[in-house]
Formats: C-alpha cells, structure tokens, sequence
C-alpha cells in the first residue's frame, strides 16, 4: 500500500461546479500535511496547509479527518484557471511523502 | 526576489559521466530537499537537509549524493548516472529545520542519461 494515496482522476468539472479530492495517509503518527497544486510539469506551488480543525481560503477548503486518515481538498465554483494536478504531501518530520496527485480539468 | 534556483534546466548526458545538480535558495532557509518526479509515479524524495552539515536519505536515495557545506546550497550529485535516472528533478527549501513550513520549489532538471 503506497503511503499516500490519491484517485489520479481525471476529474472533468464545468466552470462553477463543486469538486472534492481526497488523500488517504498510512502513517497514523503523521501530523502535518499540505495541499499543492502543479501545472503541466512546472514546479509544484503550495496551495494550502491543512489543519486539525479544518481551514478555508476562499473557494478552497481542507480538512483533515485522523480516524480515517484522510485528507480532503473541496473547491467551489470552479475556474478554468483551477485546472491544475492537485498534489497532497503527508510530512513526516522532514521526510515527505507526495500522493500521485489528482488531475483537474475544468471546462467552459 | 524570493527564489531557488537549479541548474542547468535541461542536460542530456551519457551514462558513467558524473554530473552536478547545483541548487541555491536566497531566503536564508534551513531545509532543503531534491525530488524526481516520473509518470505514474509522482514526486519523490531523494534526500533532504535541515540544516549545514545534516542530510538525510529520502525515499529514493539509491545512486545519488548531496552534501550541504554551505546554507544556500544543496548540490544533486550522481556519481556514476545510469538510464533510469532520467526524470525531472526538483530543489526546494524552506524555512525551520523539519520541513514543515511550505516548500518554495525550483523551476526543475530535466536529465536525460543515455
């Protein structure tokens, strides 16, 4: 089982839909995760951290769910700009684990 | 400005022939890490370092070097490159000594080893 685990997608959404992503985690003792987002092989650029109680930052939300040991991304009213491969990265004390990352594609 | 800078971005090469991936951060960070990232595979670490003089093996270690003398640079090096080295090569840094803050990341190598 791979440490971080993400559906690849792709996930085809028109402009103004809602979409949810989520990233399950092996490690029970983990305690620190992120969001990245990567366009087409460019660097990947922090998106968000994600906090035990959840967090928000403005049409993105991330909450973190320690029982299951999943991650969730939900991003509303989608923009073509949105389209993007979304990475979840599990921090390990400096040793991080990236999920293959979830392809987004939003169309007109 | 803020920046991490690899070089070179591109390099296609032989394999045996030693070759250096210089990395270099200006924002005075402490950790800094290489990852190669392939199809189907995602993002992995090779080695990480928080802080001058400390390095540790990331997930995929196997065939390369780092070294951290100096606190703004991190080289990749690959001592004796083979074929299934070829891949897209990323630096990032970022402030603390555990990583936990975001990762500024460079631009990227892409390697080729023939």
């Amino acid at each position: 089982r791979k440490e971080v685990e993400q559906d690849p997608g792709p996930f085809n959404v028109p402009e103004g839909a809602t979409v949810a992503f989520n990233c399950t985690y092996s490690n029970s003792a983990s305690q620190s995760f992120f969001w990245y987002r990567q366009d087409c092989r460019k660097e990947p650029k922090l998106l968000m951290s994600v906090y035990s109680s959840g967090n928000e930052d403005g049409r993105f939300t991330a909450q973190l769910n320690r029982a299951s040991q999943y991650i969730s991304l939900l991003i509303r009213d989608s923009k073509l700009s949105d389209s993007a491969t979304y990475l979840c990265v599990d921090n390990q004390g400096g040793k991080l684990i990236f999920g293959q990352g979830t392809e987004l594609s939003v169309k007109p | 400005e803020a920046q991490v800078t690899q070089n070179p971005r591109y390099l296609i090469t032989v394999t045996g022939k030693k070759l250096t991936v210089t990395c270099s951060q200006n924002m005075n960070h402490e950790y800094m890490s290489w990852y190669r990232q392939d199809p189907g595979l995602g993002l992995r670490q090779i080695y990480y370092s928080m802080n001058v003089e400390v390095t540790d093996k990331g997930d995929v270690p196997e065939g390369y070097k780092v070294s951290r003398k100096e606190k703004r640079n991190f080289p990749l090096i690959l001592e004796s490159p083979s074929p299934n080295q070829t891949s897209l090569y990323f630096c990032a840094s970022s402030a603390g000594a555990v990583g936990n803050q975001p990762q500024h990341f460079g631009d990227g190598t892409r390697l080729s080893i023939l």
